[in-house]
């Protein structure tokens, strides 16, 4: 069965420090790979995606960036972390080819940033 | 602008009675709609879809309803359960031709709280 794992769970982290979130799927194989992020009182916003190895699509201007050096990796990355980066992140990924539409989410990451 | 709009944060329901939660989209070019389940500290977990081309789809207790014309879908859980107490998500996306990777929107989402 497919799992999704994403670490760490609880990061704090002053202002202008560096970010790195990283995100595994394990029991598939060419996965669309996705970044969430879930701000207080807002709803879950896109940030990236990644449809293969290398491939990154930003949805959104911002802070961060993000990579995926191998099929089931994907990794959340700043350079220098702003009080608005505070949030709840989630990677998800879904079977790619033979999608049903169903995103499958990890277990998210609080980040807060002071 | 906001695409996926759940326009009532929160909402509180009996145990036993139905709970109507209500979602409102924008965007004519979405196809398909999803409502994901998450409890606090947790990921969002997949509930229920439905495809544009459908107005209603049942699972067990959880029945969405679809009204493409008042660009309009609600989730029914009857009867709640106390487990039910959880933040709901409607979202959607446009373009289900399938190979396609699924770039949901997703609205803030309505806290729903099943009272014992």
């Amino acid at each position: 069965s497919q799992t999704i794992h994403q670490w760490p769970a609880t990061l704090v982290q002053p202002v202008g420090s560096p970010l790195s979130l990283e995100c595994t799927v394990e029991g598939t194989s060419n996965p669309n790979l996705y970044w969430y992020r879930q701000a207080a009182g807002r709803g879950l916003q896109l940030l990236f995606y990644s449809v293969g190895i290398g491939q990154i699509s930003s949805e959104v201007p911002q802070n961060l960036s993000a990579s995926r050096p191998q099929d089931r990796q994907f990794i959340l990355s700043s350079k220098k972390l702003l009080l608005s980066d505070s949030g709840f992140y989630l990677c998800a990924w879904d079977p790619g080819l033979s999608n049903t539409g169903e995103l499958f989410f990890g277990e998210g990451s609080r980040l807060t940033v002071l | 602008d906001q695409q996926v709009k759940q326009n009532s944060p929160s909402l509180s329901v009996q145990e036993g009675r139905i709970s109507i939660l209500n979602c409102d989209y924008t965007n004519s070019m979405f196809d398909y709609f999803l409502w994901y389940k998450k409890y606090p500290a947790e990921g969002p977990t997949f509930l229920i879809s439905i495809s544009s081309i459908k107005d209603k789809n049942e699972d067990g207790r959880f029945t969405v309803f679809l009204n493409k014309s008042a660009k309009h879908l609600s989730l029914h859980i009857v009867p709640s359960q106390p487990g039910d107490s959880a933040v709901y998500f409607c979202a959607a996306s446009e373009g289900n031709s399938g190979g396609s990777n699924y770039k949901l929107t997703f609205g803030k989402g309505t806290l729903l709280t099943v009272n014992p």
